[in-house]
Parts: structure tokens; C-alpha cells; sequence
């Protein structure tokens, strides 16, 4: 099946520590986004990239980094240097033409930090 | 960042009922998207819309572009249970990043059984 997927579902982490969160999708799409979701709140977008080996700053990229090594998989990595790292991460990708813009969602990784 | 404002923020409705929930924005865009998402998951696409005064429907779902290229509506007829979950609109404006969407903050919609 097409989609994109997300692991882990639930993460856990102490403070200090570095974490990775992993995308993966197979719908053959161009970009891929990370947002951030807290409580009540809206999708803010941490990190996006339209192509491989290139990524842009989104709204709230403070404290955390990305890579776009391969057209399927944008892994986040939430640094010690985010200090409210707690919250639902989604991932989406989309294609870039045509004037579409429909964006896609994983399942979601919920980060704790403990 | 810019948001939408998305209105109203909750609501509860008798099984059955009609809903009605909008987005509104202050600069022009060239496409609105509705979502739905469940607790726990990610958002699911509903509705895409490209073009002003654009009506779609997707089942019992009907979304509609503004004519203001400003806003968008959504709505649900004859609610159900598993209408339950938060409803988020998103856009691009002229000029934004093609691809990047803004979204409003959801409209929390719950069904009394």
C-alpha cells in the first residue's frame, strides 16, 4: 500500500538527549514537511524539503535538524537544544506541480520527554 | 507565523443535525483544504479546493471557496458518531511557498448519541 509512515508511535526521552524521529513514504512525492502539534493548537511547520539534499526553515526550526538524503525518508532529530520538545509530530508529503498543493499525513509520533 | 481563523471552535450537535464551520483569512488564497483528524492520528484530507466560488462535495461533506478568495466553509449533513474529531482548514496564499499550507486551529466537533 501507498503512504507514509511514521516510528515510533510514542517516544520517550530524558532531558538532554537527542532524538530521532523517522518518515518514511512511497507515494513517489517531491516534498516533505514536519509539523509540530501541541494542545489545542494548529499545525506549525518545523522543517520542509521540495527535493532531495535540500531542506528550508519552517515556523518553529529552533532546536531541532533534519536531513533529505533520499526522495523517501525526512527523519527529524529533536536536539536538546528544543526546551519544550513534548508534543505530536506529524510528517506530510505532497507533490510539487502543477499548482496542487494537497499535503499527506502520517500516523504521528507522540514525543515525551521525561 | 500566519494562521486562519477558523471558527467555531467546538461544538456540540445532536446525531442527525447539520454543521456548518468556516475559515477566514486576510490575504487572498489560491487553495483551501479541509481535514479531518482523530485523536491520536494524523489528519486525513477531506475536501481540495482550487478555484473561488468552487462547491465539492465528498459524501455527506461539502466545502465551498470563497468568492473573496478569503474564506471557505465546510459542511456536514446529517451528523453521525464517527463524525467526532477536530476539523482543520488549510491554504496557501498568492505569493507563499508553493506547496506550504497555513492552518486554522480546528474546530472540535462532538455528537451527542
Amino acid at each position: 500500500d501507498g503512504g507514509i509512515t511514521q516510528s515510533p508511535k510514542y517516544l520517550f526521552r530524558k532531558e538532554g538527549q537527542n532524538v530521532t524521529l523517522s518518515c518514511e513514504q512511497n507515494l513517489n512525492h517531491d516534498a516533505m514537511y514536519w509539523y509540530r502539534q501541541d494542545p489545542g493548537q494548529g499545525l506549525r511547520l518545523i522543517y520542509y524539503s521540495q527535493i532531495v539534499n535540500d531542506f528550508q526553515k519552517g515556523d518553529i526550526a529552533e532546536g531541532y535538524s533534519v536531513s533529505r538524503e533520499k526522495k523517501e525518508s525526512f527523519p527529524l532529530t529533536v536536539t536538546s537544544a528544543q526546551k519544550n520538545p513534548t508534543a505530536f509530530y506529524l510528517c506530510a508529503s505532497s507533490i510539487v506541480a502543477g499548482g496542487r498543493n494537497e499535503q499527506f499525513f502520517g500516523p504521528g509520533t507522540r514525543l515525551t520527554v521525561l | 507565523g500566519q494562521q486562519l481563523n477558523q471558527s467555531p471552535q467546538s461544538m456540540f450537535i445532536q446525531e442527525g443535525e447539520d454543521v456548518s464551520m468556516n475559515c477566514t483569512s486576510s490575504s487572498i488564497f489560491n487553495t483551501w483544504l479541509w481535514y479531518k483528524q482523530d485523536p491520536g492520528e494524523g489528519p486525513v484530507l477531506l475536501i481540495a479546493l482550487y478555484k473561488a466560488g468552487e462547491l465539492t462535495s465528498n459524501g455527506r461533506l461539502t466545502a465551498q471557496f470563497g468568492i473573496t478568495r478569503k474564506d471557505s466553509f465546510l459542511n456536514i449533513s446529517a451528523s453521525i458518531p464517527s463524525d467526532v474529531g477536530i476539523y482543520f482548514c488549510a491554504g496557501q496564499n498568492y505569493g507563499g511557498s508553493q506547496g506550504n499550507l497555513i492552518f486554522g486551529k480546528g474546530t472540535k466537533l462532538s455528537v451527542k448519541p
